[in-house]
């Protein structure tokens, strides 16, 4: 079974510019959630879709935003690009059957976003 | 709200000697514990969870992780390091199961590093 996948890999864009990163889930995971990993501040959650419906957001400005399509797959788009933006992006999809299920989290390779 | 700590930023260990890597939580409710383990430029592989049962929790690669409710810990452990699993080792808790509002949150990380 294809794992989770990312794209693009890498991405550089300049101040002020928007971006958009795709993210495919395995086949058949419902959920899919959205996380920045800076050296800084680590790992911080971003938002989790789940049957297309935004479920929780973490503490980002409205700059990030994300949907998620009937087959699952996912999108975030950062508007109005910062410096501070550079970070590596990940995406993680569950099986989630149900909403209060915890299963575990599978994390794509990661779209690496360099803001010059 | 939850919070997970990872105290070393690093861990260094010789080649066939046990490791640990030390993760402490808090969270109201119970706990849904990971690990995860990151590899240079890649994502996050899962490596084991604990939800309920057994304090002893058996994972990926030989690694297990002890639960203990009244230190509220869950350290990684490994009997036997190999250079391999030279890494970046996150812990993370997952909440908002009962709110609707879930999400991971992470440990700051751990770099293990095992010299031959």
């Amino acid at each position: 079974k294809a794992g989770v996948t990312q794209t693009p890999r890498y991405l550089i864009k300049t101040r002020g510019q928007q971006v958009t990163l795709s993210c495919s889930p395995i086949s058949g995971h419902r959920s899919v959630s959205w996380y920045q990993q800076t050296p800084g501040q680590g790992l911080q959650f971003l938002f989790e879709y789940f049957s297309e419906t935004q479920r929780n957001k973490g503490n980002f400005p409205g700059r990030f935003s994300g949907r998620q399509f009937s087959n699952s797959r996912s999108e975030m788009n950062v508007s109005t690009l910062e410096l501070g933006d550079s970070a590596l992006y990940l995406c993680a999809s569950s099986l989630a059957a149900g909403w209060s299920s915890y299963n575990e989290q599978f994390f794509g390779p990661g779209t690496r976003l360099t803001v010059l | 709200a939850q919070s997970v700590a990872q105290p070393e930023d690093q861990v260094n260990v010789a080649e066939g000697n046990p490791l640990t890597v030390k993760c402490t939580y808090s969270v109201s409710g119970n706990p849904y514990l990971f690990w995860y383990v990151q590899y240079p430029n890649r994502g996050l592989q899962f490596l084991l969870k604990y939800i309920t049962g057994d304090n002893l929790v058996k994972g990926s690669y030989g690694f297990e992780a002890e639960f203990n409710k009244s230190q509220t810990s869950f350290h990684l452990k490994k009997p036997s390091a190999l250079v391999s699993d030279s890494a970046l080792y996150f812990c993370a808790v997952l909440s908002g199961l009962d709110t609707g509002r879930r999400a991971l949150t992470f440990g700051s990380g751990t770099r293990l590093q095992v010299q031959p």
